[in-house]
């Protein structure tokens, strides 16, 4: 199947500090990336869709300033915790497909730990 | 809104053991359903799907059927082996929204034994 890497598996902050994290369709073209969020024993939960080119659409009680996602290239799209703090400690999961309706493959995860 | 409950890990089981996890879900309407199965230090990826009811899934030695009636789909698998060591979720692919969007169980881990 078709590959998507997040970068970095692991990324550990202080508080009040910006994380950057990257996800590419390596082999593939991905029209629409998902971002997703992840506490421990729960599930995963959907926070933004982004489609190339334009504004990321938020679920509802996703800060938008606080999460924001660009999706500049067919290839990248890249979430920013901006002020982070520990309650924002979490594994981000991001997912790609090429089409509406294709089958959506994922990343292996980001785990974010805020001190 | 939409949810979908699958059974609490870890399983523990012993190689050759039957496997089952359910899942049952809440859904409007007919929404396609899912299991993904993710192993250690990699992505999740999709292990079968059904889109429709009495549809049967099918891969890798695991199968899931749709009942609409019990709003389940659970997975089976005759003999499991140490290398289907991982955790699966459940998901379903509702109409809620604009569609393809992907609602997740809370993922159950598998740990099979020599």
């Amino acid at each position: 199947g078709a590959v998507v890497s997040q970068h970095p598996s692991w990324v550990i902050c202080k508080s009040g500090t910006s994380v950057k994290i990257e996800c590419r369709s390596l082999d593939f073209q991905a029209t629409t990336m998902f971002w997703y969020r992840q506490f421990p024993k729960q599930s995963l939960m959907l926070m933004a869709t982004s489609n190339e080119g334009s504004k990321a659409t938020y679920e509802q009680g996703v800060e938008k300033d606080k999460f924001l996602i660009n999706h500049a290239s067919l290839t990248l799209s890249t979430l920013t915790v901006t002020s982070a703090h520990p309650e924002d400690s979490s594994f981000y999961i991001c997912s790609a497909r090429v089409l509406a309706g294709g089958e959506l493959f994922f990343g292996e995860g980001s785990r974010l730990t805020v001190l | 809104g939409d949810s979908v409950t699958q059974m609490e890990g870890p399983v523990t089981l012993s190689e050759e053991a039957f496997l089952t996890i359910n899942c049952t879900y809440t859904a409007t309407g007919y929404p396609s359903l899912f299991w993904y199965v993710q192993y250690p230090g990699e992505g999740l990826q999709l292990l079968l799907k059904a889109t429709k009811a009495d549809d049967k899934g099918s891969n890798k030695g695991f199968e899931a059927t749709y009942r609409k009636e019990t709003t389940s789909f659970h997975l089976e698998k005759g003999s499991v082996q140490v290398s289907d060591s991982a955790v699966y979720f459940c998901a379903l692919e509702g109409l809620t929204g604009g569609g393809n969007k992907l609602t997740f169980g809370t993922g159950t881990q598998l740990k099979v034994e020599l």
